[in-house]
């Protein structure tokens, strides 16, 4: 079964320390691997996706993700953490030989807490 | 900047009353999503579409729920009738069919309260 995992319910981090939000998966074939991030009382926002090629994909707000194939793995990271990016984060993953079914299986999602 | 739009923001019901929530998905997006997070958990999707096309409806509880998509555009989600256990917020995405990707662009949802 396909399945995803953020291990850690809550992070919390020193303003301007670095951060790292954990995501494995399990899937049947090859993944997309996507983070999103929801703020409170918002909907989720797209941060980075990896599809192919670098094992290290950048994407919003200074945040960078690194695919690790052997770990089945996919850590959402950033070097120097700011007290605005404190929000919930979730991974979620796509069998990229879904055809037309485009459905996301989500994990359950990560509060990240940054302290001033 | 195009967004998905969601109304309304917020509902508070009554069990056993009916409640439908709109959404209008970013211009040219042919898929849309309806799904359903209660707080602390994350999404759970509830029915996608293809243009008018339900493409999976597995998890949409369908003695109570219904979905609409009529002219492939904009989307409507029902619950009658409202229960207690429906408090939650919906949300509704979009992606485009050219996005193999399925990078999908969220609306700000809707919070529903059953009381």
């Amino acid at each position: 079964a396909q399945s995803v995992a953020q291990p850690e319910d809550q992070v919390n981090v020193a303003e301007g320390n670095p951060l790292t939000v954990k995501c494995t998966y399990s899937v049947s074939g090859n993944p997309y691997l996507f983070w999103y991030v929801q703020y409170p009382n918002r909907g989720l926002q797209f941060l980075l996706k990896y599809i192919t090629g670098d094992n290290l994909v950048k994407g919003s707000y200074g945040f960078e993700a690194e695919f690790n194939k052997s770990q089945t793995s996919f850590h959402l990271k950033k070097p120097s953490a700011l007290v605005s990016d404190s929000a919930l984060y979730f991974c979620a993953v796509r069998d990229r030989n879904a055809g037309n079914n485009r459905k996301l299986i989500w994990g359950l999602g990560t509060s990240l807490a940054v302290n001033p | 900047e195009a967004e998905v739009a969601q109304s309304p923001r917020y509902k508070i019901t009554e069990k056993s009353q009916a409640v439908a929530f709109w959404c209008d998905p970013i211009s040219g997006h042919a898929t849309l999503y309806w799904y359903r997070q209660i707080l602390g958990q994350g999404p759970e999707l509830l029915v996608q579409f293809q243009d008018e096309s339900v493409v999976d409806d597995s998890q949409l509880p369908k003695d109570r729920f219904s979905a609409e998509r009529l002219k492939g555009v904009d989307s409507t989600l029902k619950i009658q009738p409202a229960e207690l256990g429906d408090s939650a917020m919906y949300l509704c995405a979009s992606s485009s069919e050219g996005d193999v990707y399925n990078e999908q662009f969220f609306g700000p949802g809707t919070r529903l309260t059953v009381l």
